[in-house]
């Protein structure tokens, strides 16, 4: 099984700060997904990336995988308090056949202060 | 539109105690279906997936069982709780495996065992 490595563990900032948080891996994944979970919820999708290089933009959030596909960044232009929550990363690996497993991180915590 | 009913949203169990937990999916058929557990609001865990009724695979050797008696409801048992069985137990469905596989999470279950 391969491991994915999300760096920071924990970041509190203020509204209206810029962030970057990191999801790191090894080993090759065919896509990776990144996940919002809010306290007492399920994770919810936010994107899905493929290709090795690609980048996505959803509103205020881009998101970054690597050229190799071992490695992912999420970045937060002007934090709001909305945007608080844990941020899984995902990694799919062909498990044999068409099949694929997901892999997650443990999260990044993220805490925007008003 | 397609929904994931988990309950109950809450538990507290003795030591010792049995355990069962539901989930059930609506507006598709044939998923994947999966139940997670996470430990202190952190990475997810697989513990069981089934890809159709009756096939259930094991990720993680422990006292805990997983049933899907009919296409749509997966069900998550203990015989006997442990403490460590403590955590936030997640349910999810996905369609089937492919390269973008989706996961789609219910609202959890916080088991305490005490």
């Amino acid at each position: 099984t391969q491991l994915l490595e999300q760096s920071p563990q924990f970041l509190s900032i203020q509204e209206g700060e810029n962030l970057t948080v990191y999801c790191n891996s090894s080993s090759v994944f065919s896509s990776l997904q990144w996940y919002r979970q809010e306290p007492g919820e399920g994770p919810v999708l936010l994107v899905t990336v493929v290709t090795g290089g690609e980048v996505k933009k959803l509103k205020r959030l881009t998101f970054q995988f690597g050229d190799a596909r071992k490695d992912s960044s999420l970045h937060i232009t002007a934090a709001q308090p909305g945007d608080t929550g844990l941020y899984l990363c995902a990694g799919a690996e062909n498990s044999g056949g068409s099949n694929y497993k997901l892999t997650f991180g443990k999260g990044t915590l993220l805490t925007v202060n008003p | 539109s397609q929904t994931i009913h988990q309950w109950p949203a809450t538990l507290v169990q003795p030591v010792g105690s049995p355990l069962s937990l539901e989930c059930t999916v609506e507006g598709t058929s044939n998923p994947n279906l999966y139940w997670y557990r996470q430990a202190a609001g952190r990475g997810l865990q697989l513990l069981f997936y089934s890809v159709g009724i009756g096939q259930i695979s094991s990720e993680v050797p422990q006292n805990l069982s997983a049933s899907r008696p009919q296409d749509r409801q997966f069900i998550l048992s203990s015989k006997k709780l442990l403490l460590s069985d403590s955590g936030f137990y997640l349910c999810a469905w996905s369609l089937k495996p492919g390269l973008n596989e989706k996961l789609f999470f219910g609202s959890g279950t916080q088991l305490s065992v005490l």
